[in-house]
């Protein structure tokens, strides 16, 4: 049990334009996701958390108007990279807790963007 | 200081040998404590949680926990060369996000 799925796994792009990413927990509700980034060699970093109905809140210095999050319902959130640039180009990874006494996060798959 | 540090690797191990991972975590309200591996270009992968002190075994893996001084450890037991990961230690923080430490790489040699 508690699997996540992220789609598209790997994707490429142009310069200005937008990517969407989704993530989905196939078989439990998730309340709580989280939208992490990670370049090569380095740790995790936090982005956002995602809160189904409500929104996002946001890590300090990610912009919340670049990287739009939409936590439509318990089991999908999407992140979707607005204008990508280069820079824009990681791996983008999200969990989602799943619910219980000690609220464990489950990562899904990532997706690896390329921005050209 | 960091909330959450892991021992400096590289660790390297030949197979069938025991990997000992340690991490001491900053917040001494923290309950639950995690361990992930993560394979080189893949997502992180949950292994292991732990919020009692002690022991919790899983297969070949055994988590320890010590709140008073504030330190988690992993085991590996019997290590395999498909054990050849970064380990990443990680503390539920008081608002239900995830401090991370930065990683063990683990060798198995064969």
């Amino acid at each position: 049990g508690a699997v996540v799925s992220q789609h598209p796994s790997r994707v490429i792009c142009k310069s200005g334009t937008s990517v969407k990413i989704e993530c989905r927990s196939l078989d439990f509700q998730a309340t709580t996701m989280f939208w992490y980034r990670q370049f090569p060699k380095q740790s995790l970093m936090l982005m956002a958390t995602s809160n189904e109905g409500s929104k996002a809140t946001y890590e300090q210095g990610v912009e919340k108007d670049k990287f739009l999050i939409n936590h439509a319902s318990l089991t999908l959130s999407t992140l979707t990279v607005t204008s990508a640039h280069p820079e824009d180009s990681s791996f983008y990874i999200c969990s989602a807790e799943y619910p219980g006494q000690t609220y464990e996060q489950y990562f899904g798959p990532g997706t690896r963007l390329t921005v050209t | 200081q960091k909330e959450v540090e892991q021992n400096s690797g590289p660790l390297s191990v030949p197979e069938g040998a025991i990997a000992s991972l340690n991490c001491t975590y900053s917040d001494r309200g923290s309950q639950s404590f995690f361990w992930y591996r993560q394979y080189s270009g893949k997502s992180p992968e949950l292994i292991m949680f732990i919020y009692s002190n002690g022991d919790k075994e899983d297969g070949r893996f055994t988590a320890q926990l010590n709140k008073a001084s504030q330190y988690v450890s992993l085991l590996i037991r019997d290590s395999q060369p498909s054990d050849s990961a970064t380990y990443l230690c990680a503390v539920k923080r008081d608002d239900y996000k995830l401090s991370f430490g930065a990683g063990t790489t683990v060798t198995v040699r064969a």
